[in-house]
């Protein structure tokens, strides 16, 4: 069965902008959770959505969104993007409760 | 909060020599614990993961790894490594609220 994906693979945003990340959970999965993953920190996470509600939340500021839509497919949002938001952002389905976790490729970030 | 320590951060290896990667938590409950492996440019694949039973636990591609609770370890070995090998390894566990908490990951290298 297809896995995770994520567009887009490569975005390239100026200071101040905001962007829109999606995630396609695996068929049948019910569980997406997102996670930014920087040389720095390393990986860290956002949130979690499952049936459309928001279930986790990390230590992000409120500029981190999401939101997940009845068919599971995820979405992130980003707004008044910093050059610190430059990263690889990943995207995780799951059957329930990250017990087993499946990540997409991710969508690299610049803020330039 | 919940930590995972990963000290060794660059480990580089010849073929057939044997494999150690350390991790720690910092957790004293139920652990649920995992080994994440992401190969250049891949996306982070599964290699085994513990929830309880048999502290010893064999994953894919010849991997295993042993819970040791006195310890608060799950180190990574493999016996004889291979060019392919290479990658960056990550030790994660689920913690109280099931947010998978990452180390801060190893980087494998392989020498033909």
């Amino acid at each position: 069965k297809a896995g995770v994906t994520q567009t887009p693979r490569y975005l390239i945003k100026t200071r101040g902008q905001q962007v829109t990340l999606s995630c396609s959970p695996i068929s049948g999965h019910r569980s997406v959770s997102w996670y930014q993953q920087t040389p720095g920190q390393g990986l860290q996470f956002l949130f979690e959505y499952f049936s459309e509600t928001q279930r986790n939340k990390g230590n992000f500021p409120g500029r981190f969104s999401g939101r997940q839509f009845s068919n599971s497919r995820s979405e992130m949002n980003v707004s008044t993007l910093e050059l610190g938001d430059s990263a690889l952002y990943l995207c995780a389905s799951s059957l329930e409760w990250q017990v087993e976790a499946f990540f997409g490729q991710g969508t690299r970030l610049t803020v330039v | 909060a919940q930590s995972v320590s990963q000290h060794n951060h660059h480990v580089i290896l010849s073929e057939a020599a044997s494999l150690e990667l350390g991790c720690n938590y910092s957790y004293g409950g139920t652990v649920n614990l995992f080994w994440y492996v992401q190969y250049p440019g891949q996306h982070l694949q599964l290699l085994l993961k513990y929830f309880s039973g048999d502290p010893l636990v064999k994953g894919i591609k010849g991997f295993e790894a042993e819970f040791i609770k006195s310890k608060f370890s799950f180190n990574l070995r493999k016996p004889s490594v291979q060019w392919s090998d290479t990658a960056e390894y990550f030790c994660a566990c689920l913690d109280s609220s099931y947010k998978l908490i990452f180390g801060s990951g190893t980087r494998l290298l392989v020498r033909p």
